[in-house]
Protein backbone atom coordinates (compact mmCIF):
# COMPACT_ATOMS: atom_id res chain seq x y z
CA UNK A 1 0.00 0.00 0.00
CA UNK A 2 2.80 2.25 0.66
CA UNK A 3 4.48 1.24 -2.90
CA UNK A 4 4.68 3.77 -5.93
CA UNK A 5 5.08 1.63 -9.37
CA UNK A 6 6.97 3.57 -12.06
CA UNK A 7 7.45 2.70 -15.54
CA UNK A 8 9.29 2.32 -17.68
CA UNK A 9 12.73 1.61 -16.32
CA UNK A 10 14.24 3.48 -18.94
CA UNK A 11 13.10 5.04 -21.91
CA UNK A 12 14.67 5.99 -25.47
CA UNK A 13 13.44 9.10 -26.69
CA UNK A 14 14.20 11.26 -30.47
CA UNK A 15 14.97 14.29 -29.85
CA UNK A 16 11.92 16.48 -30.30
CA UNK A 17 9.92 13.74 -29.28
CA UNK A 18 7.57 13.17 -26.47
CA UNK A 19 8.53 11.63 -23.56
CA UNK A 20 6.26 10.14 -20.91
CA UNK A 21 6.85 7.97 -17.66
CA UNK A 22 3.87 6.73 -15.26
CA UNK A 23 3.47 6.17 -12.18
CA UNK A 24 0.48 4.46 -10.16
CA UNK A 25 0.52 4.28 -6.12
CA UNK A 26 -2.46 2.97 -3.75
CA UNK A 27 -2.58 4.94 -0.68
CA UNK A 28 -5.47 7.61 -1.02
CA UNK A 29 -3.63 9.37 1.62
CA UNK A 30 -0.45 10.77 -0.32
CA UNK A 31 -1.46 14.66 -0.78
CA UNK A 32 1.76 15.76 -3.22
CA UNK A 33 2.84 14.22 -6.02
CA UNK A 34 6.65 15.54 -6.88
CA UNK A 35 9.05 14.47 -9.64
CA UNK A 36 12.62 14.67 -9.20
CA UNK A 37 15.32 15.22 -12.08
CA UNK A 38 19.10 13.87 -11.29
CA UNK A 39 21.88 13.95 -13.39
CA UNK A 40 25.13 12.05 -13.12
CA UNK A 41 27.12 12.54 -10.67
CA UNK A 42 24.59 14.85 -9.09
CA UNK A 43 21.63 14.87 -6.72
CA UNK A 44 18.32 14.16 -7.31
CA UNK A 45 16.20 17.56 -7.43
CA UNK A 46 12.49 18.74 -8.00
CA UNK A 47 11.36 19.40 -11.62
CA UNK A 48 8.01 19.60 -10.93
CA UNK A 49 4.80 18.77 -8.47
CA UNK A 50 1.31 18.30 -8.06
CA UNK A 51 -1.61 18.42 -5.25
CA UNK A 52 -4.63 16.18 -5.93
CA UNK A 53 -6.92 18.91 -6.28
CA UNK A 54 -5.63 19.65 -9.76
CA UNK A 55 -5.25 17.30 -13.00
CA UNK A 56 -2.66 18.71 -14.74
CA UNK A 57 0.24 21.35 -14.05
CA UNK A 58 2.83 22.64 -16.84
CA UNK A 59 5.57 24.01 -16.07
CA UNK A 60 7.21 24.86 -19.80
CA UNK A 61 8.46 21.50 -21.39
CA UNK A 62 7.11 19.26 -18.30
CA UNK A 63 3.62 18.59 -17.59
CA UNK A 64 2.04 16.05 -14.72
CA UNK A 65 -1.61 14.36 -15.08
CA UNK A 66 -2.48 13.39 -12.41
CA UNK A 67 -5.87 10.70 -12.57
CA UNK A 68 -7.27 11.18 -9.14
CA UNK A 69 -9.33 8.20 -9.24
CA UNK A 70 -7.00 5.72 -11.15
CA UNK A 71 -4.32 6.75 -8.51
CA UNK A 72 -2.38 7.45 -11.07
CA UNK A 73 -0.09 10.52 -12.75
CA UNK A 74 2.79 10.69 -15.28
CA UNK A 75 5.37 13.12 -16.62
CA UNK A 76 5.26 14.46 -20.03
CA UNK A 77 8.39 15.78 -21.38
CA UNK A 78 7.33 17.80 -24.40
CA UNK A 79 9.95 19.02 -27.50
CA UNK A 80 12.94 16.54 -25.43
CA UNK A 81 16.05 17.16 -25.51
CA UNK A 82 19.47 15.49 -24.87
CA UNK A 83 20.12 17.52 -21.98
CA UNK A 84 16.83 16.38 -20.67
CA UNK A 85 18.63 12.81 -20.45
CA UNK A 86 18.92 11.70 -17.11
CA UNK A 87 17.09 9.70 -14.45
CA UNK A 88 13.80 10.74 -13.54
CA UNK A 89 11.84 9.80 -9.99
CA UNK A 90 8.34 9.88 -9.31
CA UNK A 91 7.07 10.18 -5.75
CA UNK A 92 3.89 9.84 -3.10
CA UNK A 93 4.39 11.96 0.01
CA UNK A 94 1.76 11.20 2.78
CA UNK A 95 2.71 11.10 6.39
CA UNK A 96 6.40 10.04 4.27
CA UNK A 97 7.85 10.51 1.13
CA UNK A 98 7.69 7.18 -1.10
CA UNK A 99 9.95 7.33 -3.70
CA UNK A 100 9.18 5.23 -7.10
CA UNK A 101 12.29 3.18 -8.50
CA UNK A 102 13.47 5.64 -11.21
CA UNK A 103 13.55 5.87 -15.17
CA UNK A 104 16.71 6.56 -16.76
CA UNK A 105 15.56 8.65 -20.02
CA UNK A 106 17.74 9.18 -23.05
CA UNK A 107 17.24 11.41 -25.87
CA UNK A 108 19.05 10.27 -28.63
CA UNK A 109 20.28 13.61 -31.14
CA UNK B 1 25.58 29.12 -0.81
CA UNK B 2 25.70 25.29 -1.12
CA UNK B 3 21.71 24.36 0.12
CA UNK B 4 22.77 21.01 1.46
CA UNK B 5 26.20 20.22 1.61
CA UNK B 6 27.96 17.28 2.35
CA UNK B 7 31.47 15.88 2.39
CA UNK B 8 33.43 13.84 1.87
CA UNK B 9 32.30 13.33 -1.79
CA UNK B 10 34.54 10.09 -2.85
CA UNK B 11 34.94 8.15 0.34
CA UNK B 12 37.57 4.44 -1.07
CA UNK B 13 37.98 2.21 2.51
CA UNK B 14 38.73 -1.12 3.33
CA UNK B 15 36.48 -3.68 5.42
CA UNK B 16 36.08 -3.27 9.18
CA UNK B 17 37.06 0.49 9.03
CA UNK B 18 34.70 2.98 10.35
CA UNK B 19 34.05 6.10 8.59
CA UNK B 20 31.33 9.12 8.72
CA UNK B 21 29.88 11.48 6.51
CA UNK B 22 28.92 14.94 7.40
CA UNK B 23 26.26 16.98 6.39
CA UNK B 24 25.06 20.87 6.44
CA UNK B 25 22.14 22.82 5.70
CA UNK B 26 21.95 26.02 5.71
CA UNK B 27 18.33 26.18 4.90
CA UNK B 28 16.92 26.25 7.96
CA UNK B 29 14.60 23.45 7.66
CA UNK B 30 13.49 21.99 10.46
CA UNK B 31 13.66 17.85 8.95
CA UNK B 32 16.87 16.12 7.68
CA UNK B 33 17.14 12.93 6.00
CA UNK B 34 19.64 10.18 4.95
CA UNK B 35 18.88 8.27 1.51
CA UNK B 36 20.65 5.37 0.14
CA UNK B 37 20.85 4.91 -3.55
CA UNK B 38 21.92 1.67 -5.25
CA UNK B 39 23.59 0.73 -8.29
CA UNK B 40 20.62 0.48 -9.76
CA UNK B 41 19.61 4.08 -8.65
CA UNK B 42 16.61 3.25 -6.36
CA UNK B 43 16.19 5.60 -3.36
CA UNK B 44 15.95 4.39 -0.42
CA UNK B 45 15.69 6.14 2.93
CA UNK B 46 17.71 5.22 6.07
CA UNK B 47 16.91 7.71 8.75
CA UNK B 48 14.80 10.88 8.64
CA UNK B 49 15.63 13.59 12.16
CA UNK B 50 12.87 16.41 12.57
CA UNK B 51 14.01 19.01 15.15
CA UNK B 52 17.29 16.41 16.23
CA UNK B 53 14.20 14.01 17.21
CA UNK B 54 14.73 10.63 14.71
CA UNK B 55 11.88 10.20 13.37
CA UNK B 56 12.24 7.31 10.71
CA UNK B 57 14.52 4.25 10.84
CA UNK B 58 14.10 2.00 8.27
CA UNK B 59 15.94 -1.89 8.41
CA UNK B 60 19.21 -0.62 8.65
CA UNK B 61 21.48 -2.37 10.40
CA UNK B 62 22.96 -0.72 13.77
CA UNK B 63 26.47 -0.02 11.99
CA UNK B 64 24.46 2.30 10.46
CA UNK B 65 24.00 5.38 13.15
CA UNK B 66 23.06 9.01 12.69
CA UNK B 67 23.96 12.11 14.79
CA UNK B 68 22.29 15.35 14.83
CA UNK B 69 23.95 17.92 16.75
CA UNK B 70 21.30 20.67 15.66
CA UNK B 71 18.87 21.02 13.49
CA UNK B 72 21.41 21.86 10.57
CA UNK B 73 23.85 19.12 10.42
CA UNK B 74 22.91 15.27 10.36
CA UNK B 75 26.26 13.09 10.15
CA UNK B 76 26.00 9.32 9.45
CA UNK B 77 28.48 7.30 11.17
CA UNK B 78 29.20 3.67 9.64
CA UNK B 79 30.92 0.57 11.49
CA UNK B 80 32.51 -2.15 10.45
CA UNK B 81 31.96 -1.36 6.91
CA UNK B 82 31.14 -4.42 4.71
CA UNK B 83 31.33 -4.87 0.64
CA UNK B 84 27.45 -4.25 -0.05
CA UNK B 85 27.59 -0.73 2.11
CA UNK B 86 28.99 0.45 -1.09
CA UNK B 87 26.69 3.07 -2.72
CA UNK B 88 26.02 6.57 -3.19
CA UNK B 89 24.89 8.29 0.46
CA UNK B 90 22.68 11.43 0.01
CA UNK B 91 22.11 13.98 2.79
CA UNK B 92 18.73 15.98 1.99
CA UNK B 93 16.27 18.24 3.96
CA UNK B 94 12.73 19.54 3.47
CA UNK B 95 11.10 22.59 5.66
CA UNK B 96 8.30 20.40 7.69
CA UNK B 97 7.78 16.86 7.87
CA UNK B 98 5.64 16.17 5.42
CA UNK B 99 3.85 17.78 1.85
CA UNK B 100 6.95 19.67 1.06
CA UNK B 101 9.95 19.15 -1.69
CA UNK B 102 13.00 17.33 -0.41
CA UNK B 103 16.56 19.16 -1.26
CA UNK B 104 19.41 16.71 -2.11
CA UNK B 105 23.20 17.13 -1.20
CA UNK B 106 25.53 16.39 -4.18
CA UNK B 107 25.58 13.12 -2.59
CA UNK B 108 28.51 10.63 -1.14
CA UNK B 109 30.17 7.91 -3.37
CA UNK B 110 31.39 5.40 -0.91
CA UNK B 111 33.77 2.04 -2.07
CA UNK B 112 34.47 -0.52 0.14
CA UNK B 113 37.43 -2.71 -0.82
Amino acid sequence: QQQVKQSPQSLIVQKGGISIINCAYENTAFDYFPWYQQFPGKGPALLIAIRPDVSEKKEGRFTISFNKSAKQFSLHIMDSQPGDSATYFCAASGDKIIFGKGTRLHILP
Amino acid sequence: DTAVSQTPKYLVTQMGNDKSIKCEQNLGHDTMYWYKQDSKKFLKIMFSYNNKELIINETVPNRFSPKSPDKAHLNLHINSLELGDSAVYFCASSQAWTGNTIYFGEGSWLTVV
